[in-house]
């Protein structure tokens, strides 16, 4: 079964950390781009960052550049999302989804919430 | 302001066809493949076409994608009560290097 499964969510003050994992299974891992969004409360997805399937390439939404870094361990089928400086507005469920080459995102996971408040 | 535009909602009656429209510009839509998703509250997101039209396994033949220019379209036939959530496309902005959702249309199947 193809699965994703996220970690590393949690309470953090606004300026703190985070680093959120993503466990794959059920398919080649090192085959596929890999993106992390998120969906904040009462709002729409927002694609957050992507990574080729070798690293080579990585993307970043413009309200994450320099604070957020997306990477990824092919040899343990894992994609990674360290965040640093955290504001009040990063507040969301942050999934990890498998990635197409057409851009399209076929496999999500089920989510890990980040709460960012004092 | 999202840079890609769609209707905030949409409804129709059981059994009828809905169209759901998403406008974007050169540098998305009018150069790269579109998505459609599904989205109900409290769950991921989920794939309903990619590559502008095409239905991934499990994705019933009632749903249906099109592209014209910088416009992309998702129909679905033979509405029904389960289908009511928000529907939102992507697609990749080679200005902005960036993906892109658009701010969603709510579904309403009265």
């Amino acid at each position: 079964e193809v699965q994703l499964v996220e970690s590393g969510g949690g309470l953090v003050q606004p300026g703190g950390s985070l680093r959120l994992s993503c466990a794959a299974s059920g398919f080649t891992f090192s085959s596929y781009w890999m993106s992390w969004g998120r969906l904040a409360p009462g709002k729409g997805p927002e694609w957050v960052a992507n990574i080729k399937q070798d690293g080579s390439e990585k993307y970043y939404v413009d309200s994450v550049k320099g604070r957020f870094t997306i990477s990824r361990d092919n040899a343990e089928n894992s994609l990674f999302l360290q965040m640093n400086s955290l504001r009040v507005d990063d507040t969301a469920v942050y999934y990890c989804s498998r990635t197409r080459e057409d851009g399209g995102m076929d496999v999500w996971g089920q989510g890990t919430t980040v709460t960012v408040s004092s | 302001q999202s840079v890609l535009t769609q209707p905030p909602s949409v409804s129709a009656a059981p059994g009828q066809k809905v169209t759901l429209s998403c406008s974007g510009s050169s540098s998305n839509i009018g150069r790269n493949f579109v998505s459609w998703y599904l989205h109900l509250p409290g769950t991921a997101p989920k794939l309903l076409i990619y590559e502008n039209t095409k239905r991934p396994s499990g994705i019933p033949d009632r749903f249906s994608g099109s592209r014209s220019g910088t416009s992309a379209t998702l129909g679905i036939t033979g509405l029904q009560t389960g289908d009511e959530a928000d529907y939102y496309c992507g697609v990749w902005d080679s200005s902005l290097n960036t993906a892109l959702f658009g701010g969603g249309t709510k579904l309403t199947v009265l």
